[in-house]
């Protein structure tokens, strides 16, 4: 949904390197969340916010940070990539009082050389 | 911790024939959601099971949650070529801290031959 954007939409990096991706919402939702997909594994949950001051980890953490800014915005680092975590990044929002619908941003596709 | 099994993982089918993915959890689902990708796109929310035995209808599209709340279906009648996309399920597990954390199947790959 465009109420969810994700910047930037593709990165190439190289081994080692820090990156950050970044996404925004207007859904003004509190909950918030990263995957990763990969093809033949679905979507896998890096870590997620519940809100501003709540942070956890989801199934595939190790090598990734995170950041909540404000409710409208949860940054992805990756502190030192590695070539495997090439891969399409999503952001999504939720609504605790909705029926937990996910709205997904465009993704980020990124390469690690 | 939770899986979610979805199959088959490819699909390919000639324009008009049907499709179905079936969706099995190893754990009791408080709800069952589907969501479509399209070719370059993100997941798009399809629609929400939340009873035991529920059946919902969009168009073509039928959904169907267990008996049991550990697995779900989708069903496509007469496919057409706007059909292409990758289906996934996803449901939190029942209980505990789950809410409004999903577990994703692995996706069913659909492709519409006209």
């Amino acid at each position: 949904d465009a109420d969810v954007t994700q910047t930037p939409r593709n990165r190439i990096t190289k081994t080692g390197k820090r990156i950050m991706l970044e996404c925004s919402q207007t859904k003004g939702h509190d909950r918030m969340y990263w995957y990763r997909q990969d093809p033949g594994l679905g979507l896998r949950l890096i870590y997620y916010s519940f809100d501003v001051k709540d942070i956890n980890k989801g199934e595939i953490s190790d090598g990734y940070s995170v950041s909540r800014q404000a409710q409208a915005k949860f940054s992805l680092s990756l502190e030192s990539a590695i070539p495997n975590q090439t891969a399409l990044y999503f952001c999504a929002t939720s609504d605790p009082w909705g029926a937990e619908t996910q709205y997904f941003g465009p993704g980020t596709r990124l390469l690690v050389l | 911790g939770q899986q979610v099994m979805q199959i088959p993982q490819y699909q390919h089918v000639q324009e008009g024939e049907d499709f179905t993915t079936y969706c099995n959890s190893s754990t009791t689902l408080s709800n069952i959601q589907w969501y479509k990708q399209r070719p370059g796109g993100h997941p798009v929310f399809l629609i929400q099971l939340v009873k035991s035995g529920e059946v919902k209808k969009q168009k073509r599209l039928t959904f169907q949650f267990g008996e049991a709340k550990k697995n779900s279906s989708l069903h496509i009648t007469a496919t057409q070529t706007t059909d292409v996309g990758t289906y996934f399920c996803a449901g939190p597990r029942a209980g505990g801290t789950s809410y409004g954390k999903l577990t994703f199947g692995q996706g069913t790959i659909l492709t519409v031959h006209p």
